[in-house]
């Protein structure tokens, strides 16, 4: 069956310093791979999308790379700031536009 | 723009009751899907639809029922509640780029 892991639970980091999150999915060929923000009480919101045949993209403070092989996908989040605690989700979509989601990384992030 | 819209923000229910969760979006988008969200698990997907008039199951479909009269609306009716619903409901539809809008959720619990 499909599955969709995200390294840990939580990520504690001090302030500056760069978050690096983990997404590992096995059984899935994705056609996108998505990263989502979600805080306390509030609905996901996007982040980042990243297709099948790209490696890297950015987004201001914001970095995530696809590596199909390894079917792996890291997001980092360079100078980091307490504003950026929250938890974040990766979500996978297949051609047929549904998206499923890891269970989502809680990240503090210390002053 | 609005976004999407879910109403209403929190429900109490009793056991064997129905209700209706309410989403509208105004973005004319075709897609759009329910997910419901407990702790530890991640988003799991309930129902979606691809356009007005066509609906089908999503991961966790049971004991809830989806329609799709216009482009804007795609309520989730709840047909006898019970303890295992009591989660938090999102409503979400899917730009032409691929990511997906949800609502700030409804949060639901059954007694």
């Amino acid at each position: 069956s499909q599955k969709i892991e995200q390294n840990s639970e939580a990520l504690n980091i001090q302030e500056g310093k760069t978050a690096t999150l983990t997404c590992n999915y096995t059984n899935y060929s994705p056609a996108y791979l998505q990263w989502y923000r979600q805080d306390p009480g509030r609905g996901p919101v996007f982040l980042l999308l990243i297709r099948e045949n790209e490696k890297e993209k950015r987004k201001e403070r914001l970095k995530v790379t696809f590596d199909t092989t390894l079917k792996q996908s890291l997001f980092h989040i360079t100078a980091s700031q307490p504003a950026d605690s929250a938890t974040y989700l990766c979500a996978l979509d297949g051609d047929d536009y549904k998206l499923s989601f890891g269970a989502g990384t809680t990240v503090t992030v210390r002053a | 723009n609005a976004g999407v819209t879910q109403t209403p923000k929190f429900q109490v229910l009793k056991t064997g009751q129905s209700m209706t969760l309410q989403c509208a979006q105004d973005m004319n988008h075709e897609y759009m899907s329910w997910y419901r969200q407990d702790p530890g698990m991640g988003l799991r997907l309930i129902h979606y639809s691809v356009g007005a008039g066509i609906t089908d199951q999503g991961e966790v479909p049971n004991g809830y029922n989806v329609s799709r009269s216009t482009t804007e609306d795609f309520p989730l009716r709840l047909l006898s509640a019970a303890p295992s619903q009591t989660s938090v409901y999102f409503c979400a539809s899917r730009t032409l780029q691929g990511n997906h809008t949800f609502g700030s959720g409804t949060r639901l619990t059954v007694v």
